[in-house]
């Protein structure tokens, strides 16, 4: 079955200094994808950055980057010069497939970051 | 703004009744997914239809049903509504399943039950 964990309920960084927020995962497909989303205290949910189990590059975007160990069965996202605006509540979530209709698509935990100024 | 139209955003309503949660997916989307965050249980993933089929099932309980119909909008219904049901009810959308295709969430109905 598919399983997200994330450790750290809550993380603390000084503004301008880089973060990594863990997340490791189990599941039995070799085909799969890793997502980060990050939901403010406002409540919406932000998509961040999208990696693919047989992709050969770690992913970045912008200062979002995944630190991605497959035989680890980690995703562990990074955040470099942490602004203010990065406090968030940051979850992974994993999609099994490619399946043509089926897409239980499960949330890890979740980690609070609060960005210190 | 993701393009997912949730409404109401704020439901308040007594233990034992239904309501019903709507959802309008991104111009294009098929697939729908409905989420429920509660404090102490995170985000719990309840559902997700493809082009009006039901798909996956997650912990979704027997007193909530939903469906997905022909114009792609889909509604969460909820009964017999226990003060554990309060929590914030999402809807997300993709244009389509698996790969890279993104979730794009909508804003949420925050379900207070009293």
């Amino acid at each position: 079955a598919q399983k997200i964990t994330q450790t750290q309920p809550g993380m603390f960084v000084q503004e301008k200094e880089a973060v990594t927020l863990d997340c490791t995962y189990d599941t039995s497909d070799p085909s799969y994808g890793l997502f980060w989303y990050k939901q403010p205290s406002s409540g919406e949910m932000i998509f961040l950055i999208y990696q693919g189990s047989y992709d050969q590059q770690n992913a970045t975007e912008g200062r979002y980057s995944l630190n991605f160990q497959k035989a680890r069965k980690s995703a562990n996202l990074v955040i470099s010069a942490s602004q203010l605006g990065d406090s968030a509540m940051y979850f992974c979530a994993m999609r099994e497939g490619p399946k043509t209709s089926y897409d239980k698509v499960i949330f890890g935990p979740g980690t609070s970051l609060s960005v210190i100024p | 703004d993701s393009g997912v139209t949730q409404t109401p955003k704020h439901l308040i309503t007594a233990t034992g009744q239904r309501v019903t949660l709507r959802c309008s997916p991104r111009s294009g989307d098929l697939s729908v997914y409905w989420y429920q965050q509660s404090l102490d249980q995170g985000l719990q993933f309840l559902i997700q239809y493809y082009n009006g089929e039901e798909r996956a099932k997650g912990n979704i309980l027997e007193r909530f049903s939903a469906q997905q119909f022909p114009d792609l909008h889909s509604e969460l219904n909820l009964s017999s509504l226990e003060l554990g049901d309060s929590a914030l009810y999402f809807c997300a959308s993709s244009d389509r399943t698996g790969g890279n295709s993104p979730l794009h969430f909508g804003n949420g109905t925050r379900l207070t039950v009293t």
